[in-house]
């Protein structure tokens, strides 16, 4: 299986800073197809997860432009450009290259 | 709006069944691989089983493997997971989810416990 590595697993930001969380995969996540099924999700307590950015750096609708993801192969980031109080949540990469789909071990986004 | 409603979940016994369901609408249900996802209680999420949209592609966790079948009916825009021989560790929130694992539905609460 492909393991999906994310670093910081704490991550604490004061508001109005910049914010970075890494996600690595044991494998490289270029499809047979071409595309690298990379996905980052927020969740926040109480709620379900809500993906943030597909295939690396294509943000789903409705998701500020603050966020952005980046990365090739096996190294990958997403950048909040400045973090605001909603953004505080467990933030998870999943690779969907691969079968089994994987997910990172969450990375816990707080306001310091 | 694309919406998911789970339902089915509750408490079972271990070694139990649980028959879980997830109603879509807002999108093209037959157009969509669809998904199943859990978490357990205050840990990370786990990706358990994928059905692609014609329901003949279909691929498990290892974890459930033999023990969870995953289901759709296209004509009732309706996602299923059968739930056998279920343990303890089977204990968490089950998610259904759109496509790349795009929408997520609220989750429906599975607790395996004697």
């Amino acid at each position: 299986d492909v393991v999906m590595t994310q670093s910081p697993l704490s991550l604490p930001v004061a508001l109005g800073q910049p914010a970075s969380i890494s996600c690595r995969s044991s494998q490289s996540l270029v499809h047979s197809d071409g595309n690298p099924y990379l996905n980052w999700f927020r969740q926040r307590p109480g709620q379900s997860p809500r993906r943030l950015i597909y295939k690396v750096s294509n943000r789903d609708s409705g998701v500020p432009d603050r966020f952005s993801g980046s990365g090739s192969g096996t190294d990958f980031t997403l950048k909040i450009s400045r973090v605001e109080a909603e953004d505080v949540g467990v933030y998870y990469c999943m690779q969907g290259t691969h079968w089994p789909y994987t997910f990172g071990q969450g990375t816990k986004l707080e306001i310091k | 709006e694309v919406q998911l409603v789970e339902s089915g979940g509750g408490l079972v016994k271990p070694g139990g069944s649980l028959r879980l369901s997830c109603a879509a609408s807002g999108f093209t249900f037959t157009s969509y691989t669809m998904n199943w996802v859990r978490q357990a209680p205050g840990k990370g999420l786990e990706w358990i089983s994928s059905i692609r949209s014609s329901g003949s592609d279909i691929t498990y966790a290892d974890s459930v493997k033999g023990r969870f079948t995953i289901s759709r009916d296209n004509a009732k825009n309706s996602l299923y997971l059968q739930m056998n021989s279920l343990r303890a560790e089977d204990t968490a929130m089950y998610y259904c989810a759109s496509g790349l694992v795009g929408y997520w539905g609220q989750g429906t609460l599975v607790t395996v416990s004697s």
